[in-house]
């Protein structure tokens, strides 16, 4: 089983419409850490959160880390075809110095 | 200032062969890392370089290993491979590790036939 759960799996949307990517766990983290990775690359940094309830913005996406750190998602408005790629959310635990990474939500978004 | 170059980007080998892979971090980057990336299991966590030691490892078996050199460069070593090592092996460097972002090469795509 994945430390960090991603739901939706995989998501398609048409451009223009929103959408939101969830990453859960039961265990808290010191910090998460948000990626999005495209065909053929390594993935690449998007944001990294640190405080329980923390709200962070980047141009049209929304990054929330929840209250009790345990939670994190990453909302898109207004989705282009640029956004299209697999995100991934990783965090680590307060007990645990590695880099856990979630399973990945490969979103789609059509012109 | 150039990123994580990993060479190369595509291996092609026989069950029970073994490969090694390169990976040169951001310069100044004192950490590297290793992940294995497959449809399945999605990023597992291989092992991390600090200063030529190995600071931290994850729970693959003792056929994957690495070591990294004074100038921060790293490679990562499989023995006996099986076909259940064929993936995307992407390293990442970052100045210290701990909470310092990863900066992530393009990977080498193993294919074990």
């Amino acid at each position: 089983t994945q430390l960090l759960e991603q739901s939706p799996q995989f998501l398609s949307i048409q451009e223009g419409e929103n959408l939101t990517v969830y990453c859960n766990s039961s265990s808290v983290f010191s910090s998460l850490q948000w990626y999005r990775q495209e065909p053929g690359e390594g993935p690449v940094l998007l944001v990294t959160v640190v405080t329980g309830g923390e709200v962070k913005k980047l141009k049209r996406l929304t990054f929330q880390f929840g209250d009790a750190r345990k939670d994190s998602s990453l909302h898109i408005t207004a989705a282009q075809p640029g956004d299209t790629g697999l995100y991934l959310c990783a965090g680590r635990t307060l007990n645990d110095y590695k880099l856990s990474f979630g399973a990945g939500t490969t979103v789609t978004v059509r012109a | 200032k150039a990123g994580v170059t990993q060479t190369p980007r595509y291996l092609i080998k026989t069950r029970g062969q073994q490969v090694t892979l390169s990976c040169s971090p951001i310069s100044g980057h004192r950490s590297v890392s290793w992940y294995q990336q497959t449809p399945g299991q999605g990023l597992q966590f291989l092992f991390e370089y600090f200063s030529e030691t190995q600071r931290n490892k994850g729970n693959f078996p003792g056929r994957f290993s690495g070591r990294q050199f004074s100038n921060s460069r790293s490679e990562m070593n499989v023995s006996t491979l099986e076909l259940g090592d064929s993936a995307l092996y992407l390293c990442a460097s970052s100045l210290e590790g701990s909470n310092s972002p990863l900066h992530f090469g393009n990977g080498t795509r193993l294919t074990v036939t």
